[in-house]
């Protein structure tokens, strides 16, 4: 049973240019939710995902976009990054009906922003 | 909002001593589920355990325990005889109405278990 899975691992941008990460949820999941993750802090809820559409967002400005793709993949955009930018991003799986459950999560994407 | 406080940073223990973690939660819903999660150098998150704001039984899983109090909004979070292989850094973490819903995550423990 594959988990949640990420890509790249590492990434390293310049400032003003654009990512975007992936993320695979685990077999089964049809919610995927994005965090940032900076050095030394918890987890920040980005937004989540569900039947392609965002549902839920966080604190974070229109720089930050996302896609899901009918298959439940997800991308996590960024443009005109900033050296703030510079985090561990978190993707994490769900099911959407069932509320009783937690979130997996994959490995993460690091990305420096110089 | 919802929101989670771990009051300290970096904890050290001897291998074989127990650990307990703090965590101090506030929301203004009736119904919220809690979580601890571990997260070893490697990056990924790793759930532990979850509890539902509608029981606070405590109860202990292998050498995880934890203690529920709605009445101080805390749920702490004790290893047991502690390895070496539980250090790691360690986030409570509170999501609202839903346990597969957004979570609020607190700064994390970071624990280091010397041999």
């Amino acid at each position: 049973d594959a988990g949640v899975t990420q890509s790249p691992t590492h990434l390293i941008k310049t400032r003003g240019q654009q990512v975007t990460l992936r993320c695979s949820p685990k077999s089964g999941h049809d919610t995927v939710s994005w965090y940032q993750q900076a050095l030394g802090q918890g987890p920040q809820f980005i937004f989540q995902y569900y039947e392609e559409e965002e549902r839920q967002r966080g604190n974070f400005p229109d720089r930050f976009s996302g896609h899901q793709f009918p298959n439940y993949s997800s991308e996590l955009n960024v443009n005109a990054l900033l050296l703030g930018d510079s985090a561990l991003y978190l993707c994490a799986s769900s099911l959407q009906r069932d509320t009783l459950s937690e979130q997996y999560f994959g490995p993460g994407t690091r990305l420096t922003v110089t | 909002a919802q929101k989670v406080t771990q009051a300290q940073t970096e904890i050290s223990v001897v291998e074989k001593e127990d650990v307990t973690l703090d965590c101090v939660y506030e929301t203004r819903d009736t119904t919220y589920y809690l979580f601890w999660y571990k997260q070893p150098p490697s990056g990924e998150l790793v759930f532990l355990i979850r509890r539902n704001s509608f029981d606070e039984q405590n109860e202990i899983s292998g050498r995880y325990s934890w203690n529920f109090q709605k009445s101080t909004s805390s749920f702490n979070f004790t290893i047991t005889a502690s390895q070496v292989v539980d250090s790691a850094v360690y986030f409570c973490a509170l999501s609202e109405r839903y346990g597969n819903n957004r979570l609020a995550f607190g700064k994390g423990n970071q624990v280091v278990v010397i041999p």
